[in-house]
């Protein structure tokens, strides 16, 4: 089967970095991605890592190795309106994507 | 505001009652999706549809029926649900069907079964 495994919850204050991480088994492998979701929001995509190695979109990177199975987001410079839900997940070679259980990130003062 | 529009944003419907929801892209992506998530739950893959043609019925029962129009929408047919059925209901879109595309979602339907 394929699962990704992700903490579910992690807490932070504001201006710090915070780490989420993915661990994932799969049957193939295609990438990974990772979405935020705030709490009514809708998902958004954040970033794609394919190959090994550090992705970096503004104040959010995100970081694969293929060969530990392991994935993480790197938040820095955390905000309040950080505060929301992290999915990682991957494609299964198909059409078809599964999601992490997702972490809550809590962003305090 | 996202790119994929979902209408109507809230629904309540009896178990007895037919509905429909809608979505709609005009960004020229030719794979689109339905998704179910409950609170505090990661989206669960209902359907996809890839180039206009269902590729993916993730044994989702036939109280829910998809339809793809056209390239630009999606609906959702409802009949006969279930009170387990209540949840948001997402759907999304990608350029094309590969699974390493980002995937663009719209608001969800929230949908409430008396």
């Amino acid at each position: 089967g394929q699962s990704l495994e992700q903490p579910s919850e992690v807490t932070a204050v504001e201006g710090a970095i915070v780490q989420i991480n993915c661990t994932y088994q799969t049957s193939g492998f295609y990438g990974l991605s990772w979405y935020q979701q705030h709490d009514g929001g809708a998902p958004t995509f954040l970033s794609y890592n394919g190959l090994d190695g550090l992705e970096e979109t503004g104040r959010f990177s995100s970081f694969l190795s293929r060969s530990d199975s392991y994935g993480y987001l790197l938040l820095q410079e955390l905000q309040m309106k950080d505060s929301a839900s992290y999915f990682c997940a991957t494609p299964t070679g198909g059409f078809k994507t599964i999601f992490g259980a997702g972490t809550r990130l809590f962003v305090k003062a | 505001d996202t790119e994929v529009t979902q209408t109507p944003k809230h629904l309540v419907m009896g178990m007895t009652n037919k509905k429909s929801l809608k979505c709609e892209q005009h960004m020229g992506h030719r794979a689109m999706y339905w998704y179910k998530q409950k609170a505090k739950k990661p989206p669960e893959l209902m359907f996809v549809y890839s180039y206009e043609k269902l590729s993916i019925n993730e044994s989702v029962p036939s109280r829910f029926s998809p339809e793809c129009p056209n390239s630009s929408l999606l609906n959702l047919h409802l009949h006969a649900l279930q009170p387990e059925d209540s949840a948001l209901y997402l759907c999304a879109s990608s350029q094309d069907p590969g699974g390493n595309q980002p995937q663009h979602f719209g608001d969800g339907t929230r949908l409430s079964i008396l």
